[in-house]
């Protein structure tokens, strides 16, 4: 079982600023790292799934790291807009059970 | 392309009646499925997870529980509902490719009341 903690628990930030926030994990037993993004009263969407240390992925605005030797993942958003606004989750995939989220506000 | 379905979309049920949260996928075959609740308030948890037909793991002591009759249908229930099982409520599915990536139903808003 892979244990993740995510932080901050929540982050208010301007439209237009940019921001970043963290999924920890064991390394020991790293096998692979999903992020999701889950907007109020939807479903939650996959958004990366990484797997190799020095894993750079990108959709758009945002974008996601990954370092296995040091146990984290990094997922980044670029010049924040309200739509962006949602809880960002990260889970490994063999038992998927989640982080507690970061919750992001976007104050336009 | 896979599907999955999930109903009602919403429920109010009385305190102590039975429950029973119904799930299905198309286009895939031998999934693991999940049930997750969303308190009010709180974050994702997982409530059930199955490998397969029959095969069911619980993730917290509760008076649900889950069923898998069909390789692609899983069942959330309970004989006598709490207040304290309001929530909403989501199956997914995942499979080999993507590293298990997770798929998931629209969801059920439960109402306890």
């Amino acid at each position: 079982i892979l244990n993740v903690e995510q932080s901050p628990q929540s982050l208010h930030v301007q439209e237009g600023d940019s921001t970043n926030f963290t999924c920890s994990f064991p390394s020991s037993n790293f096998y692979a790292l999903h992020w999701y993004r889950w907007e109020t009263a939807k479903s939650p969407e996959a958004l990366f799934v990484m797997t190799l240390n020095g894993d750079e992925k990108k959709k758009g605005r945002i974008s996601a790291t990954l370092n296995t030797k040091e146990g984290y993942s990094y997922l980044y958003i670029k010049g924040s807009q309200p739509e962006d606004s949602a809880t960002y989750l990260c889970a490994p995939p063999n038992d998927m059970r989640f982080g507690a989220g970061t919750r992001l506000t976007v104050k336009p | 392309s896979q599907t999955i379905h999930q109903w009602p979309a919403t429920l109010v049920q009385p305190v102590g009646s039975p429950l029973s949260l119904e799930c299905t996928v198309e286009g895939t075959s031998n999934p693991n499925l999940y049930w997750y609740r969303q308190a009010a308030g709180r974050g994702l948890q997982l409530l059930f997870y199955s490998v397969g037909i029959g095969q069911i793991s619980s993730e917290v002591p509760q008076n649900l529980s889950a069923s898998r009759p069909q390789d692609r249908q899983f069942i959330l229930s309970s004989k006598k509902l709490l207040l304290s099982d309001s929530g909403f409520y989501l199956c997914a599915w995942g499979g080999l490719a993507h590293y298990n990536e997770q798929f998931f139903g629209p969801g059920t808003r439960l109402t306890v009341l």
